[in-house]
């Protein structure tokens, strides 16, 4: 089946400090991907969606200076936390849909998330 | 706006059934969702149905949909030790690729000796 990873799994910065989270489709190529943010008990986020070759698209409340995404290439999206503050720590899971014929069965695939810890 | 909710924790001794429940808000809510995450771990799609329909079975696990009251529940027969996890439910209003999910709170399935 598809698999997404994503890297690093854990990261620990100082404040002030900027994190950059990737998010690879290893066996799909994914025009869209989608950043997800989880709280301790609560539920994902979406936080913006990365579209190869353009611009992202930020959900409502989310600083896109502050998240800034790249979306290099078909298999690769990047998150970066800019100016890292112990706010920001969370846990940051990525998602792409494996292919484009639009059909039902073509649900988001997970990475395994991205713990973030900021000091 | 859309809301999902779920109750937060939910405990069954091994072999009982568990019943995981949802409400939602969204009338416009086509495809509803339910995933599995384990901890540390990404979300894994374990069934999904369709506002038209009313159940869906898939092997232990049993979808019920009340449309008319925007409920949702997932009934996993014979639980066993590894169901141990947080169940999400999700709601979309359109298929598969660029879809955006919405979710719901999260319940946390203990599942006792």
């Amino acid at each position: 089946g598809a698999v997404v990873s994503q890297h690093p799994s854990r990261v620990i910065c100082k404040s002030g400090t900027s994190v950059k989270i990737e998010c690879r489709s290893l066996d799909f190529q994914a025009t869209t991907m989608f950043w997800y943010r989880q709280f301790p008990k609560k539920s994902l986020m979406l936080m913006a969606t990365s579209n190869e070759g353009s611009k992202a698209t930020y959900e409502q409340g989310v600083e896109k200076d502050k998240f800034l995404i790249n979306h290099a290439s078909l298999t690769l999206s990047t998150l970066t936390v800019t100016s890292a503050h112990p706010e920001d720590s969370s846990f940051y899971i990525c998602s792409a849909p494996p292919g484009t014929s639009g059909r039902f069965t073509d649900t988001q695939y997970f990475g395994p998330g991205t713990r973030l810890t900021v000091l | 706006g859309e809301d999902v909710e779920q109750s937060l924790f939910l405990s069954v001794r091994e072999g009982d059934s568990s019943v995981i429940n949802c409400t939602y808000t969204d009338s416009s809510s086509t495809y509803l969702y339910w995933y599995k995450q384990e901890p540390g771990a990404g979300l894994q799609l374990l069934t999904y149905i369709f506002s038209n329909m009313d159940m869906k079975q898939d092997q232990r696990l049993t979808v019920l949909l009340n449309k008319k009251d925007k409920h949702l529940s997932l009934r996993i027969a014979d639980t066993q030790t590894g169901d141990s996890a947080i169940y999400f439910c999700a709601e979309s209003i359109r298929p598969g690729t660029a879809s955006k999910l919405t979710f719901g709170t999260g319940t946390r399935l203990q599942v006792t000796l």
